[in-house]
C-alpha cells in the first residue's frame, strides 16, 4: 500500500512554460513534505519542502502548494528550463522522525 | 568535500553470496539511513540510525543488517544475496531530522544473478 503516490511517471514540457508535477499521499499524519530532484547516475538533492501548517511555499522558479484536505501536493517550476529535466521524487514525513516515504518518481523533460 | 561516500559503485553477486555495501560521510552528522530504488516504486527505507551506536528497521529491512560503530560510517550487509535484492541502494546523512538537509550517495547498483 504505497502512501505517497505520483502517478505520472513522464511528463514532457516545453520551454519556457509551466511544469506541473502532482503527488497524492494517505497519511493524514504527514506534517511535511518534499520534492527531490535526480540526475542520472547521482543521489537525489533536495529542492523545496513545505509544512503541514502551510499551503504555499517558493523558491525562485519553484513552487510547491499542499492542499492538505484533499491530500495532494504539486509543484510548480516556471519558466521550465532545459536542465531542469530530471526525475523529481515526492516525501513525505513526520517532523522529528528520521523516515520519509517517497512517491515513485516523474520523469521530466524539458523540449528547447 | 567528499559529503556521502558509497562503495562499491556497481557489484554482481551470486544467489546466496553475502556482502557488505559501504558508506561514509564527512559531515560529522548524527543521522545515516539506507534506501533502495527499485522501478515504479521510489526510494524505500532499509534502516536507519540517529547516531553511532543506535540503528534501527526502516520499511524493508529483511535480509540486511547494518551496525553504526562510528559517526562516519554505516555499512549496509546483505546476508544471503537474493535476485529480489537486485536494486540501486542510496546512502543518506543528514544533521536534522527535517528532510531538507538529506544528504545522498551516489548509489550503488548491485545486481544479484
Amino acid at each position: 500500500d504505497q502512501q505517497v503516490k505520483q502517478n505520472s511517471p513522464s511528463l514532457s514540457v516545453q520551454e519556457g512554460r509551466i511544469s506541473i508535477l502532482n503527488c497524492d499521499y494517505t497519511n493524514s499524519m504527514f506534517d511535511y513534505f518534499l520534492w527531490y530532484k535526480k540526475y542520472p547516475a547521482e543521489g537525489p538533492t533536495f529542492l523545496i519542502s513545505i509544512s503541514s501548517i502551510k499551503d504555499k511555499n517558493e523558491d525562485g522558479r519553484f513552487t510547491v502548494f499542499l492542499n492538505k484536505s484533499a491530500k495532494h501536493l504539486s509543484l510548480h517550476i516556471v519558466p521550465s528550463q532545459p536542465g531542469d529535466s530530471a526525475v523529481y521524487f515526492c516525501a513525505a514525513g513526520l517532523q522529528g522522525a528520521q523516515k520519509l516515504v517517497f512517491g515513485q518518481g516523474t520523469r521530466l523533460t524539458i523540449n528547447p | 568535500n567528499a559529503g556521502v561516500t558509497q562503495t562499491p559503485k556497481f557489484q554482481v553477486l551470486k544467489t546466496g553470496q553475502s556482502m557488505t555495501l559501504q558508506c561514509a560521510q564527512d559531515m560529522n552528522h548524527e543521522y545515516m539511513s539506507w534506501y533502495r530504488q527499485d522501478p515504479g516504486m521510489g526510494l524505500r527505507l532499509i534502516h536507519y540510525s540517529v547516531g553511532a551506536g543506535i540503528t534501527d528497521q526502516g520499511e524493508v529491512p529483511n535480509g540486511y543488517n547494518v551496525s553504526r560503530s562510528t559517526t562516519e560510517d554505516f555499512p549496509l550487509r546483505l546476508l544471503s544475496a537474493a535476485p529480489s535484492q537486485t536494486s540501486v541502494y542510496f546512502c543518506a546523512s543528514s544533521y536534522d531530522t527535517s528532510g531538507n538537509t538529506i544528504y545522498f550517495g551516489e548509489g550503488s547498483w548491485l545486481t544479484v544473478v
